[in-house]
């Protein structure tokens, strides 16, 4: 079945730094990335859509200039998250949509988060 | 925009029984509704959808009902086992667009 490869699992960072979150699809081709956040005990926040090759389209109240989104390829989308501060911590996900099947059952694969912590 | 309401936020079985997690949508453009499992610091694992032009899916343990009338759609679990413990969310999307989830249901299966 397909498969999504979020990396990395984990990543501790200093406040005001910036970390980079890859999201690749292994077996298949993704056209649209989305990128999620959730916070513990919550549901799944989306941030942004992103398709290859254009810009990424972002959700109400999300700074596009904090959370960078980079689609370069069918297969990878990178979130990078600029000048990290704490309440940025929390727990990310990317989901990728297969070119090929679009919308159906196998279109849409989550990939295993990135647990994100600033100190 | 979409707004999906999931109840019980959380749940608790014994072992053998069924679980039921029933979920809301508000906008009659969704016509895909996934369920999806999720462990503790993992992604969401799909485990059953269904689509508007159906009523019911089942798989093994697990069945999905869906009332567009009414625009709701419930998860139903039976013969519970431990492993079944986690938060369960459900989603709904127009057909090949974003999906927007639920709050999430925490189930324990108590042995």
């Amino acid at each position: 079945g397909a498969v999504v490869s979020q990396h990395p699992s984990r990543v501790i960072c200093k406040s005001g730094t910036s970390v980079k979150i890859e999201c690749r699809s292994l077996d298949f081709q993704a056209t649209t990335m989305f990128w999620y956040r959730q916070f513990p005990k919550q549901s799944l926040m989306l941030m942004a859509t992103s398709n290859e090759g254009s810009k990424a389209t972002y959700e109400q109240g999300v700074e596009k200039d904090k959370f960078l989104i980079n689609h370069a390829s069918l297969t990878l989308s990178t979130l990078t998250v600029t000048s990290a501060h704490p309440e940025d911590s929390s727990f990310y996900i990317c989901s990728a949509r297969d070119r090929v099947l679009g919308g159906a059952r196998y279109g849409y694969t989550f990939g295993s988060g990135t647990r994100l912590t600033v100190v | 925009g979409e707004n999906v309401e999931q109840h019980p936020s959380t749940l608790s079985v014994q072992e053998g029984d069924s679980a039921v997690i029933k979920c809301t949508y508000s906008d009659s453009a969704s016509n895909y509704f996934p369920w999806y499992k999720q462990e503790l610091g993992k992604g969401p694992q799909l485990i059953i959808d269904i689509r508007s032009n159906v009523g019911e899916k089942k798989d093994q343990r697990i069945a999905v009902t869906l009332n567009k009338t009414a625009k709701h759609f419930s998860l139903h679990i039976t013969e519970t086992q431990p492993e079944d413990s986690a938060v369960y969310f459900c989603a709904a999307s127009p057909f090949g667009n974003q999906f927007y989830f639920g709050t999430g249901t925490s189930l324990t299966v108590i042995p």
